[in-house]
Formats: structure tokens, C-alpha cells, sequence
């Protein structure tokens, strides 16, 4: 069984402080994508890696999946408030399925 | 270009009930799929459909869930009888390329049961 662990579970962090989020699995994937969900909404999806190593940016949010393909970091610089909400990584499986972890619920207070 | 639309959003109902949920895709989306999210935690697939057919629902309790998707657009799920542990977010996302592509999700029906 192909298992996607994200740690922390819970942050809770003021504005404008740095955090990483990092997903880990024993599995190779072969893609990694990272979502954002807001509460009542469905998971909204930012980005998606599929090379070992590489990095890619989205404003103060920087993406890094591993060299072999079974791990992933999200970084995000000067949190603000509106980056609240639960950070999901998800594997791709053969091309055939995502695998979603188990999620880490971010809270930045003004 | 509307999303994927999901009713009802909200649903109470006693154990031993029966309850369905409804999802309209986004047009053109061939691949569906409906995941159990207990609150908090990652998305748990239950079933993908490929336009009428299904991919995968290895992990769709048979003995409880059904789930159908008439003429490959609409989907319905349905649970009987629902159980307490079946008090979830039932969330149904679709995808242009299926597979391990981008998924759109629609907002989710939060279930409890009592």
C-alpha cells in the first residue's frame, strides 16, 4: 500500500513567518501534485512536479519534489492569513491514480 | 466555465438510513471519481468511473456504497445503511485526461450521522 505521510499535521504561525510542509512516502510516484482546500470547499489544485528534483515557484510558495521521486516540501515565505487552509500532497501512481496524504492544516494569525 | 456541482452540501441522517448524493462533472470530463474525507485528514478514493465505466473501486464498501454514472456525465453515490463512521465530507472530482492529471473538485457534501 502506497502511503503519502505530511508533516506537520497542525501549524499555527503569526504573519509574515517562513514555514515547510514536507510530504514523505517509502514509494516512488511518479508525479507529485500539492492542493489547497479552504473549509466548505473542495481541494484547488496549485501545482503539480513530475522530474526528481525539481524546484518550481509560485509567488512566496516554492515546490521541491525529491531526487528519487518519493518526497516533496512546500515552503512558504511571509505567510498572511489567506494562506490558511489544509495542504494536501498527492502522488501519481503509474499515471493511472493520485494518492492524496494525509494532509496538514496550516493557520496564520494576523 | 462552470465547476463541478455536488448536492445536497449538507445531509443529517439517523444510522441505518439511506442517503445518495448527486455530482454533475465539468463538460467534457470523461474520468470521475468520489472520495470519503474524514475531517482533516487526505482524500480516500472510493470509486473512478471512466466514462460509464469503472477504473477502480477497490476501496468502495460494496456491502453499504453504490455508485453509478448514467450515460458517462451525471454520478450518483449512495450509502444503505450508513453507519457513524460513514459521517464524512463525500467530495467528487472529475478530470479532463484521467489518470494522475489534474482533478477539479467540486465543494463536497458534509454527512453526518447520528
Amino acid at each position: 500500500t502506497q502511503l503519502l505521510e505530511q508533516s506537520p499535521q497542525f501549524l499555527s504561525i503569526q504573519e509574515g513567518e517562513n514555514l515547510t510542509v514536507y510530504c514523505n512516502s517509502s514509494s516512488v510516484f511518479s508525479s507529485l501534485q500539492w492542493y489547497r482546500q479552504e473549509p466548505g470547499e473542495g481541494p484547488v489544485l496549485l501545482v503539480t512536479v513530475v522530474t526528481g528534483g525539481e524546484v518550481k515557484k509560485l509567488k512566496r510558495l516554492t515546490f521541491q519534489f525529491g531526487d528519487a521521486r518519493k518526497d516533496s516540501s512546500l515552503h512558504i515565505t511571509a505567510a498572511q492569513p489567506g494562506d490558511t487552509g489544509l495542504y494536501l500532497c498527492a502522488g501519481g501512481v503509474n499515471t493511472d491514480k493520485l494518492i492524496f496524504g494525509t494532509g496538514t492544516r496550516l493557520q496564520v494569525f494576523p | 466555465e462552470a465547476g463541478v456541482a455536488q448536492s445536497p452540501r449538507y445531509k443529517i441522517i439517523e444510522k441505518r438510513q439511506s442517503v445518495a448524493f448527486w455530482c454533475n462533472p465539468i463538460s467534457g470530463h470523461a474520468t470521475l471519481y468520489w472520495y470519503q474525507q474524514i475531517l482533516g485528514q487526505g482524500p480516500k478514493l472510493l470509486i473512478q468511473f471512466q466514462n460509464n465505466g469503472v477504473v477502480d473501486d477497490s476501496q468502495l464498501p460494496k456491502d453499504r456504497f453504490s455508485a453509478e454514472r448514467l450515460k458517462g456525465v451525471d454520478s450518483t453515490l449512495k450509502i444503505q445503511p450508513a453507519k457513524l463512521e460513514d459521517s464524512a465530507v463525500y467530495l467528487c472530482a472529475s478530470s479532463f485526461h484521467g489518470g494522475a492529471g489534474e482533478q477539479y473538485f467540486g465543494p463536497g457534501t458534509r454527512l453526518t450521522v447520528t
